[in-house]
């Protein structure tokens, strides 16, 4: 079975800096994977998504992420955060004939002013 | 344009009320998924539909939940003798394609329904 890892609970970045937030995942072939932002009261919105080809995956509000397959990571990165960007983060992984995604236990981000 | 939507958004129960909860998928969307988010949780998934056929139950934690999509439209969750652990957010989730196309498919998800169960 499949299972993600998100090593950071919580972040803190001073708005205007550069963001990294990290993902490992579990699996034997090459999963689906995805990067989910969710805000206090809403549901969860799609950043980004990679199935195949290019390893660099642009997504919505700026954000980026690389998959690495030797790493067996999918992080998560944006030059510069602004504040509307505190948030929590889930990095979600579908494969191995598995209906739902599973996901990890996400990375709370605080932006500093 | 409308999205997922869930009803009621927020829900208190006492220990052993049956609770159900709603969900509206984007019109169209043939998959729907339920998840358990726990409280400083990333969610988990509980059951998923092809329009009306439940093909996976396999995250469903006890014989007291139970889930239906009659009409492959409109999904309800069913808690029935609700416990104290039951209190989580359950988040509903969409996605146009079906079995095959799904593992591509966005899945869009609704606000949530927070449960608490005193």
């Amino acid at each position: 079975a499949q299972s993600v890892t998100q090593p950071d609970i919580h972040i803190t970045v001073s708005e205007g800096a550069s963001l990294e937030l990290r993902c490992n995942y579990s699996y034997g072939a090459t999963p689906y994977l995805f990067w989910y932002v969710q805000s206090p009261g809403q549901g969860l919105q799609l950043l980004l998504k990679y199935f195949s080809g290019d390893t660099l995956v642009q997504g919505i509000k700026g954000f980026e992420a690389e998959f690495k397959r030797s790493q067996s990571s999918f992080n998560l990165r944006k030059p510069s955060v602004h504040w509307s960007d505190a948030a929590e983060y889930f990095c979600a992984v579908k494969g191995g004939g598995a209906d739902g995604l599973t996901f990890g236990k996400g990375t709370h981000l605080i932006i500093q002013p | 344009g409308a999205g997922v939507s869930q009803s009621p958004r927020y829900k208190v129960a006492k220990r052993g009320q049956d609770v159900a909860l709603r969900c509206d998928p984007i019109s169209g969307h043939v998959s729907l998924f339920w998840y358990q988010q726990a409280l400083g949780q990333g969610p988990e998934f509980l059951t998923y539909f092809q329009n009306e056929a439940q093909l996976d139950k396999s995250g469903l934690p006890s014989d007291r939940f139970f889930a239906e999509r009659p009409e492959g439209s409109v999904s309800t969750l069913k808690i029935q003798r609700t416990q104290q652990e039951d209190s989580a957010v359950y988040l509903c989730a969409s996605s146009l394609g079906g079995t095959g196309y799904w593992g591509e498919e966005t899945q869009y998800f609704g606000p949530g329904t927070r449960l608490l169960v005193l």
